[in-house]
């Protein structure tokens, strides 16, 4: 069983688009995280739930908006998609340390 | 900020060697940990040290931490052909923010 699943993994898209990607988590964790991954590796964090409840949000676009349905769910929106928004996207999980990532959606926006 | 950095950027060795990598962090912290990323994959946790540990160990990972000089090692030994991958530290600050920071990695290539 996938402990943190992200969908869709592959995400192909024009700029000026909107779009969501899903990511569950079926740990019992109670802090869930959206990370961004850029071309050259570096992996900084966007947001992060504890239970519901917004507790980091980075200097991020407000084009961005988590939601948290349930503390086993935390979605990302992006609206008027831009070509620098193109990166790789990696949801995590975690009950303190340390993190539980799922595998990726890859986001090229053309 | 960017909390961790890693170096040598990339690192390429015979199977058989030992590996080691390097991290060196800004801000006093509560613990550090060490992630795997396999290509086209997730990060995967390796192991963590805490503040008040100098040294651990974990099959053929160790890990060392200096506080004093704000730096942390990775040492693979007999490296094989699956270790191939990139390699991040993290660090979790003292003020509990929950923030987890990322170094940006070393690319580790085990040769045949």
């Amino acid at each position: 069983d996938t402990a943190v699943s992200q969908t869709p993994k592959y995400l192909v898209t024009q700029m000026g688009n909107d779009k969501s990607i899903k990511c569950e988590q079926n740990l019992g964790h109670d802090t869930m995280y959206w990370y961004k991954q850029d071309s050259k590796k570096f992996l900084k964090i966007m947001f992060s739930y504890n239970n519901k409840e917004l507790i980091i949000n980075e200097t991020v676009p407000n084009r961005f908006s988590p939601k948290s349905p349930d503390k086993a769910h935390l979605n990302l929106h992006i609206n008027s998609l831009e070509l620098g928004d193109s990166a790789v996207y990696f949801c995590a999980s975690s009950l303190g340390s340390p993190l539980h990532f799922g595998n990726g959606t890859r986001l090229t926006v053309t | 900020s960017q909390q961790g950095e890693e170096d040598p950027q990339a690192l390429s060795i015979q199977e058989g060697e030992n590996a080691t990598m390097n991290c060196s962090y800004k801000t006093s912290i509560n613990n550090l940990q060490w992630y795997r990323q396999n290509s086209g994959r997730g990060l995967v946790h390796l192991i963590l040290i805490r503040s008040n540990e100098r040294e651990k160990h974990s099959g053929r990972l160790r890990v060392t931490l200096d506080t004093s000089k704000k730096s942390s090692s990775l040492l693979i030994t007999a490296s094989r052909a699956a270790d191939t991958a990139s390699y991040f530290c993290a660090t979790d600050s003292l003020n509990r923010d929950d923030k987890i920071i990322f170094g940006k990695g070393t690319r580790l290539h085990i040769l045949p």
